[in-house]
Order: structure tokens, then C-alpha cells, then sequence
């Protein structure tokens, strides 16, 4: 089945830095590729995702790049602000949302 | 954009009483709703897969008799915990997809304590 790797665990920023988050799958099968953020106490929320027939996507100051042939893909936050504190998950699956497998997740913090 | 309703949102209860936990999707119908385990500074884990109508498939470790799933509706999916002990306190998340192909919706979690 697919495995999901992250890394860092943890990152700490300064504010108006740049962060960076990588994760690694394991099936060649999947071509879904969201990123979910994790407030507190509270459900996660879709923050920007990816599919296998893209490189890059961008939005404001979030995005995403995928390599498929080393099957990786990373979140790129630009100009970081207190309220990007959180914890940030990647997440692998096929078409059908089978085999949709989380990684460990990643602790942003953003120094004022 | 696609919301989903969680509620409770935080449950304390004694060992031995049964919990019930609603997922609601509020501005489309899902067909397929997810549950989810989430212990303190882990990942999400999933629990089962609810399909409307028919019967949860559910991962491999997941007790079916203690973790009850229900999806009367295409709004609607409840994960009931049967007589909840103390192990059984952890947060729970369900999220839910319009149709196949499309990203899931969380909703905000259920913080359960079981004393």
C-alpha cells in the first residue's frame, strides 16, 4: 500500500521567511496530491492540492510543485505571517480517493 | 464552499456510556464519508469508509462492534463508540467527498474523553 513520508516534523520561522515542506509516496498509482492545515483542536482544512498531469500550482502565497518520476511533492509558503502557524499534512491517493494516505504532519511556527 | 458540520465538537463522558458523533455535509450531498482517528501529535488515521447506504468498509485493527457507523442519508453519517473506555478517548474527524475525484472536506473534529 502507499506510504507517506514528511519532513521536517517541526519548522520554525521567522516571520516574512519562507517555509518548506516535503513529503515522499510510495505508489506510482496515485495521482492525487492534496495538503491539508490543521488548526488546534480543530479539523483540517484544504489548502491547496495537485494532480499528476501538473508540475506547479500556485495560489497567493502557497504552492505546490510535484515530481513524479521521483515521487515528491512539497508546499511552499511564501511570506509567512503568526497565522500560518499550524500543523500542515500531505496527503497521497488515486482517482477514486482509495488508498488516500496522510503523512505525519509537519509543526509550523511563525516568530513574529 | 463545501462545508461540513462535526458535533459535537468536544464530548467528557464515563467509561461504559455509548457516544455518538454526527458528520453532516451542509451545502452538498456526499457520497462517501470518511471517520478518522487522530491520537496527540500524530496523523490522521483512517477508520472507515462510509458509503450512503450501504455498509462501512472498515481498516484493517478497527473493531466494527465498537466503532458503529451509520450512513442513513448523503448529508448524514454518525460513528457511534460503544461502550467507550478510557483508551477510547482521542479525536475524531470525519470528512466527506462530493463525488469520486474530488478532495475531501473535514469537518472540525470531535475531541472525546472518556473518564
Amino acid at each position: 500500500g502507499e506510504n507517506v513520508e514528511q519532513h521536517p516534523s517541526t519548522l520554525s520561522v521567522q516571520e516574512g521567511d519562507s517555509a518548506v515542506i516535503k513529503c515522499t509516496y510510495s505508489d506510482s498509482a496515485s495521482n492525487y496530491f492534496p495538503w491539508y492545515k490543521q488548526e488546534l483542536g480543530k479539523g483540517s482544512q484544504l489548502i491547496i492540492d495537485i494532480r499528476s498531469n501538473v508540475g506547479e500550482k500556485k495560489d497567493q502565497r502557497i504552492a505546490v510543485t510535484l515530481n513524479k518520476t521521483a515521487k515528491h511533492f512539497s508546499l511552499h509558503i511564501t511570506e509567512t505571517q503568526p497565522e500560518d502557524s499550524a500543523v500542515y499534512f500531505c496527503a497521497a491517493s488515486g482517482n477514486y480517493g482509495q488508498n488516500f494516505v496522510f503523512g505525519p504532519g509537519t509543526r509550523l511556527s511563525v516568530l513574529p | 464552499g463545501a462545508v461540513v458540520s462535526q458535533h459535537p465538537s468536544r464530548v467528557i463522558c464515563k467509561s461504559g456510556t455509548s457516544v455518538k458523533i454526527e458528520c453532516r455535509s451542509l451545502d452538498f450531498q456526499a457520497t462517501t464519508m470518511f471517520w478518522y482517528r487522530q491520537f496527540p501529535k500524530k496523523s490522521l488515521m483512517l477508520m472507515a469508509t462510509s458509503n450512503e447506504g450501504s455498509k462501512a468498509t472498515y481498516e484493517q485493527g478497527v473493531e466494527k462492534d465498537k466503532f458503529l457507523i451509520n450512513h442513513a442519508s448523503l448529508t448524514l453519517s454518525t460513528l457511534t463508540v460503544t461502550s467507550a473506555h478510557p483508551e477510547d478517548s482521542s479525536f475524531y474527524i470525519c470528512s466527506a467527498i462530493l463525488e469520486a475525484n474530488q478532495p475531501q472536506h473535514f469537518g472540525d473534529g470531535t475531541r472525546l474523553s472518556i473518564l
